[in-house]
């Protein structure tokens, strides 16, 4: 069974970084046929896709274009984790910020995720 | 960049069939995927690659996409399926997810 653990603060000041961890149990950052996406909601955005990380022989990272700039989402194999640091917040970052596995046997679909993150900006 | 459309809500009676659309450009020549939830929970993978249920979905749940929509169908519809839904697909490696829609079983 797929389980991800997610930490980091709840509370970044504006023009700071969030940084947020995903913890990966029964899978591998590392695996061939996944990808590890970094996902978040607010009430005026709905869901809003971030970007993601995954191996393929190399590590490759996808990410939203409105995100491209300030975001680094990066694996960690050392600690079967990946992560999120998004930069220059402001309040319009306050979110609900989950991470997910997408698996290439389903097309990608994000089958398991994180239990979220609540992050206010202020 | 993508863009798909969802209608802000849907309502349907108890025990009735609910249909939720997904509208995007060609999106029938893509992989769709539908994902429920509820407040103060995570999302939940619904269907995958257009029809397809993962293990413990109730076969009340089903989809499809054609042309330019993709289609959730709730057959039966319970309390518990209210939700929000929201479908998602993949364009050129960025996921894109649609606006989400309230269902209220009536």
């Amino acid at each position: 069974q797929v389980q991800l653990q997610q930490s980091g603060p709840g509370l970044v000041k504006p023009s700071q970084t969030l940084s947020l961890t995903c913890a990966i149990s029964g899978d591998s950052v590392s695996s061939n046929s996944a990808a590890w996406s970094w996902i978040r909601q607010s009430p005026s955005r709905g869901l809003e896709w971030l970007g993601r990380t995954y191996y393929r022989s190399n590590w490759y990272n996808d990410y939203a274009i409105s995100m491209k700039s300030r975001i680094a989402i990066n694996p960690d194999t050392s600690k079967n984790q990946f992560s999120l640091q998004l930069n220059s917040v402001t309040p319009e970052d306050t979110a609900l910020y989950y991470c997910a596995r997408g698996l290439v046997a389903t097309g990608n679909a994000l089958d398991y995720w994180g239990q979220g993150t609540l992050v206010t900006v202020s | 960049s993508y863009e798909v459309t969802q209608p802000h809500s849907v309502s349907v009676a108890l025990g009735q069939t609910a249909t939720i659309t997904c509208g995007g450009k060609n999106i029938g020549s893509k992989n769709v995927h539908w994902y429920q939830r509820k407040p103060g929970q995570a999302p939940v993978l619904i269907i995958y690659r257009d029809s397809n249920r993962p293990s413990g979905i109730p076969e009340r749940f089903s989809g499809s996409n054609s042309g330019n929509t993709a289609t959730l169908i709730i057959s039966r519809a319970q309390v518990g399926d209210e939700a929000d839904y929201y479908c998602q697909v993949w364009d050129s490696s960025t996921g894109v997810f649609g606006g989400g829609t309230d269902l209220t079983v009536l």
